[in-house]
């Protein structure tokens, strides 16, 4: 079967850095992505990893290590407009690539 | 702002009735998904369409019933629905193929009473 796990909940205070954590056990693997969700909105496309080692975009940065089954989203100075939830997801196979498995979703609250 | 656009945002429908989502993008992508998310879940995947085709049907009960009809656009019918579809329901476009991120519209709001 399929598992992606995430935490529920993560607080931090603005300004601060928060790393987000998804470990993964699934099928196959063929990329993970981060989706950031405000309440009662879409997803939004964070980042995308599918080789092993670190992306950067601005204050956000993910982490991939395929051996170990695991990823983060660190988040840094922080703001409060990213209190929102944050999907960790995996394209679990190449024949089924519109298929993507989605985490639970970690929710962040920054506080001032 | 997303460039996946989805109508209506916010539909209420009894049991009985017929009504249709629609979504339109305008990126030149060649797949497109509907997900449904309830409240406080990860999205789940409904449909996958790939060049107009279906090609993923996740087991979604009959009262919902997809339609591309053409490369930009995506309907959901939905009929004879239950108050448990009540959810929010998402569509979402990419390339075709590993690698691609798929990119969502913002949601269709439905409630079945």
């Amino acid at each position: 079967g399929q598992n992606i796990d995430q935490p529920t909940e993560m607080t931090a205070t603005e300004g601060a850095i928060v790393q987000i954590n998804c470990t993964y056990q699934t099928s196959g693997f063929n990329g993970l992505f981060w989706y950031q969700q405000h309440a009662g909105e879409a997803p939004t496309f964070l980042s995308y990893n599918v080789l092993d080692g670190l992306e950067e975009k601005g204050r956000f940065s993910s982490f991939l290590s395929r051996s170990k089954g695991y990823s983060y989203l660190l988040l840094k100075e922080l703001q409060m407009k990213d209190s929102a939830s944050y999907l960790c997801a995996v394209r679990v196979s190449t024949d089924s690539w519109g298929k993507f498995q989605f985490g639970a979703g970690t929710q962040v609250v920054v506080t001032p | 702002d997303t460039e996946v656009t989805q109508t209506p945002k916010h539909l209420v429908m009894g049991m009985t009735n017929k009504k249709s989502l629609k979504c339109e993008q305008h990126m030149g992508h060649r797949a497109m998904y509907w997900y449904k998310q309830k409240a406080k879940k990860p999205p789940e995947l409904m449909f996958v369409y790939s060049y107009e085709k279906l090609s993923i049907n996740e087991s979604v009960p009959s009262r919902f019933s997809p339609e591309c009809p053409n490369s930009s656009l995506l309907n959901l019918h939905l009929h004879a629905l239950q108050p448990e579809d009540s959810a929010l329901y998402l569509c979402a476009s990419s390339q075709v193929g590993v690698g691609n991120t798929i990119y969502f519209g913002e949601g269709s709001w439905l409630t079945v009473v």
